[in-house]
Order: C-alpha cells, then sequence, then structure tokens
C-alpha cells in the first residue's frame, strides 16, 4: 500500500526566506506526482505535476524536484511572501492502483511580515 | 472554462439524514473523482468515473454512500443515514482522458462542500 508522509507538519519563515517542503513515498512505482496549495476551508489549486519520467518542474517562484527511485520529492518556494501561507499537499498517481491520488497530510506554512 | 464547481458549499444536517452533493466538472473532462477530507488530513479518495461509469470505489465507500454519473457529465455523492463521522470536506475532481489514457494529467479540484453532522 503506497503511504505518502510530509516534513515538517508545520513551518513558520520570515518573509523573503527560501524554503524547501519534503515529501516522501514508499513505493516508487508512480506515474506522476503532484504537488498542491490548499488556504483554509477551501479546495485544492494544483501547483506543479511531475511526470514519473521528470527529474524537475518550475512554475515562477516554485520548484519541485523528484527522486523516483529513493522515492522523494521537494517542493521550493523562493522568496517566500504572507501570500504564500497555506497548507502544501503532495500525492501521488501510483502505477497499477486505479487512478486515485494518494496524498500525504500536508505542511502548513506561515510566512510572517 | 469556469473551472469544477460543487454545490452546495456547506451542509449542515442532523444525525440520520440523507444528504446529496453535486459535482460539475470542467467540461470535456470524462473522468471524475470524489475525495473526502477530514481535519488536519489529506484527502482520502472514495470513488472514480470515467463518463457514466463507475470504475473504483474505495472501502471508505460505504453501503450509505452512492455516487452516480447518469451522463457522463456532473456527478451526486449521496450519503444515507447520516453520521457524526461523515462530517468532512468532500472534494470533487476532474480530468481528461486525452490520449494517453488519461494518467499523465493534473487533476482539477473544485472548491469542496463542508458537511457536518450534528
Amino acid at each position: 500500500k503506497q503511504e505518502v508522509t510530509q516534513i515538517p507538519a508545520a513551518l513558520s519563515v520570515p518573509e523573503g526566506e527560501n524554503l524547501v517542503l519534503n515529501c516522501s513515498f514508499t513505493d516508487s512505482a508512480i506515474y506522476n506526482l503532484q504537488w498542491f496549495r490548499q488556504d483554509p476551508g477551501k479546495g485544492l489549486t494544483s501547483l506543479l505535476l511531475i511526470q514519473s519520467s521528470q527529474r524537475e518542474q518550475t512554475s515562477g517562484r516554485l520548484n519541485a524536484s523528484l527522486d523516483k527511485s529513493s522515492g522523494r520529492s521537494t517542493l521550493y518556494i523562493a522568496a517566500s511572501q504572507p501570500g504564500d501561507s497555506a497548507t502544501y499537499l503532495c500525492a501521488v498517481r501510483p502505477r497499477g492502483g486505479g487512478n486515485k491520488l494518494t496524498f500525504g497530510t500536508g505542511t502548513q506554512l506561515k510566512v510572517e511580515l | 472554462d469556469t473551472g469544477v464547481s460543487q454545490n452546495p458549499r456547506h451542509k449542515i444536517t442532523k444525525r440520520g439524514q440523507n444528504v446529496t452533493f453535486r459535482c460539475d466538472p470542467i467540461s470535456e473532462h470524462n473522468r471524475l473523482y470524489w475525495y473526502r477530507q477530514t481535519l488536519g488530513q489529506g484527502p482520502e479518495f472514495l470513488t472514480y468515473f470515467q463518463n457514466e461509469a463507475q470504475l473504483e470505489k474505495s472501502r471508505l465507500l460505504s453501503d450509505r454512500f452512492s455516487a452516480e454519473r447518469p451522463k457522463g457529465s456532473f456527478s451526486t455523492l449521496e450519503i444515507q443515514r447520516t453520521e457524526q463521522g461523515d462530517s468532512a470536506m468532500y472534494l470533487c475532481a476532474s480530468t481528461p482522458q486525452g490520449s494517453s489514457g488519461g494518467n499523465s494529467y493534473e487533476q482539477y479540484f473544485g472548491p469542496g462542500t463542508r458537511l457536518t453532522v450534528t
């Protein structure tokens, strides 16, 4: 059974700092990995999708990497802003596990002025 | 493209009542997913449709839960005889199938329906 873990569970940083969020998964047989942002009480906003054949994806100040063999992904946020405060979730689409996403429990990020 | 929409956004019901939620996927997305998210947890998969066919159901989907997508467009999720443990955010997502069978595509989520069972 695929399990996804995110560390740390919560993180507080001053504005302007660069930061890294971690995601690990137990089964490397995946189609892709997706990073989401979730604001309190809201739905999920897709940030980045990395296919299993890719090593990284970039969108603006966000960069996500994937090391499938070691079961790890990182989300790098450059020059953090208070508007980045949210919960960040990673999810994997396993091979052979149907079409569902398996999610981690998220990292709650707070960027302080 | 207006995104995935869900109605209602909030629902408060008494234990034992039935509730129904609706999801409208992005147009031309033929795959539709339901997830449930409890406080402090990531979403958990409930069920998945390709067009009108329900192709996969989680063991989380007890016999009190039923989902339909009768015309391959919008979907409904019904919970019968609600229990306090059903209190959660119910999320819907959609994705196109595409030439690769859909596994390569992002899932786009709606805003969710927050259910509170009192």
